[in-house]
């Protein structure tokens, strides 16, 4: 069936790095997709989302790059901070339009 | 307002009893979400309202499973005679009808012991 996954589970970066999070995606009817970053016990908090009819698109200290030649989305964090430390979940709207379907989430740790 | 509100944040409840949970959305917001998210996994739709109406409902929603949205503002969700598979976070959503950015809440953590 369709999905959203993930390349890799976890990612340790040194703080001051920059960080880049994967993700596949199988539907090839996605139009919006967003990323999504969890803290432990807390809701998913939104970081950025970005529409099919674009390529990249910039935040503060986040970029999003979307190639729906290869069904690929990706999340870059320049100058990663121990705060950033959190699950990352893609995530894309279904052909509903309305309801989100997730992907399993990288666990990003951030080393002094 | 403060974001999405969800209460209580955690329950614990024997196999077997039901439980309500309460989820106030942002005030301006007419969608309303509910996902359920088990460890290590992303979240998983459950149902969706646009105002009072309950358009859709996951396959995941079995028949003890009900959710309302009586004034089209606060909703909730109930679980009867809970089962231990029902262990998992609840979470809430809410978003503009035209935006489908959606914003969640802290979550109901539930375990069924």
């Amino acid at each position: 069936g369709e999905s959203v996954g993930l390349h890799l589970p976890t990612l340790s970066v040194q703080e001051g790095d920059n960080s880049i999070i994967n993700c596949a995606y199988s539907n090839s009817a996605s139009d919006y997709f967003i990323w999504y970053k969890q803290e432990s016990g807390k809701g998913p908090q939104f970081i950025i989302d970005i529409r099919s009819n674009m390529d990249k698109r910039q935040g503060q200290r986040v970029t999003v790059l979307l190639n729906k030649t290869v069904k690929h989305l990706s999340l870059q964090i320049a100058a990663t901070q121990p705060g950033d430390s959190a699950v990352y979940f893609c995530a894309e709207a279904g052909d509903s339009g309305y309801a989100l379907n997730f992907g399993k989430g990288t666990s990003l740790l951030v080393t002094p | 307002d403060t974001g999405v509100s969800q209460d209580p944040r955690h329950k614990i409840t024997k196999r077997g009893q039901n439980v309500t949970f309460r989820c106030d959305p942002i005030s301006e917001h007419n969608r309303l979400y509910w996902y359920r998210q088990t460890l290590g996994q992303g979240p998983e739709f459950l149902t969706y309202f646009q105002n009072e109406a309950q358009l859709e409902k996951s396959r995941l929603l079995s028949d003890r499973f009900s959710a309302e949205r009586p004034k089209g503002s606060f909703s909730t969700l109930e679980i009867q005679r809970t089962e231990q598979g029902d262990s998992a976070m609840y979470l809430c959503a809410s978003s503009l009808v035209l935006d489908t950015e959606a914003f969640f809440g802290q979550g109901t953590r539930l375990t069924v012991v």
